[in-house]
């Protein structure tokens, strides 16, 4: 099984909201990722955890803070988000020392920021 | 760094038309290949992938070869059905746990 869940499917929140993404994973993976993909563009990674610490911080606004509360799960806790940042998020995961570290991808979640 | 160029441009064809949508990479070391699909309202699917110069990755009769002495990893198709219409990545991975992608291509096959 190469399954990653994402909750919920869409989210539309006001820029004095907050909000939380969820990220599930249980193929014993002890990587995994946040994306965010624009419209007809590749994702850009925004954090990565290994063995629930957080490894990689591409130097994303200090409004999306990532939680990672176990070896399944990841978070990404959104507060005062502003219209730009609405997007498709993407969850990925990948086992630590695999051959070539390939990524799985979740559905994402669509946010609409209002 | 590490970089991945496709081929610009979406790519319209005809139903059991050959697909072949162009991928070259620029990397130090050894980097494993990657295609990724993306249906419309939909995450990234792995299609297929390589690991090492000369492997064959192949999926749903898609296939690419990695190709050292080009720095290719060409993805292709012998005949396209149209619920192969969707979003075409190729990426590669270094181990540093980064994907880098190319831009993609939006793929239309017409019935």
């Amino acid at each position: 099984d190469t399954e990653v869940t994402q909750t919920p499917k869409h989210l539309v929140m006001g820029m004095t909201n907050k909000k939380s993404l969820k990220c599930e994973q249980h193929m014993g993976h002890r990587a995994m990722y946040w994306y965010k993909q624009k419209a007809k563009k590749p994702p850009e990674l925004m954090f990565v955890y290994s063995y629930e610490k957080l490894s990689i911080n591409e130097s994303v606004p200090s409004r999306f803070s990532p939680e990672c509360p176990n070896s399944s799960l990841l978070n990404l806790h959104l507060h005062a988000l502003q219209p730009e940042d609405s997007a498709l998020y993407l969850c990925a995961s990948s086992q630590v020392g695999d051959q070539g570290e390939t990524q799985y991808f979740g559905p994402g979640t669509r946010l609409l920021v209002l | 760094g590490n970089s991945v160029t496709q081929m610009e441009g979406p790519v319209t064809l005809s139903e059991e038309a050959f697909l072949t949508i162009n991928c070259t990479y620029t990397a130090t070391g050894y980097p494993s290949l990657f295609w990724y699909v993306q249906y419309p309202g939909e995450g990234l699917q792995l299609l297929l992938k390589a690991t090492k110069a000369d492997d064959k990755g192949s999926n749903k009769g898609f296939e690419a070869t990695y190709r050292k002495e080009t720095t290719s990893f060409h993805l292709e198709k012998g005949s396209v059905q149209v619920s192969d219409s969707a979003v075409y990545f190729c990426a590669l991975s270094d181990g540093n746990n980064r994907l880098a992608f190319g831009k993609g291509n939006q793929v239309v096959v017409i019935p």
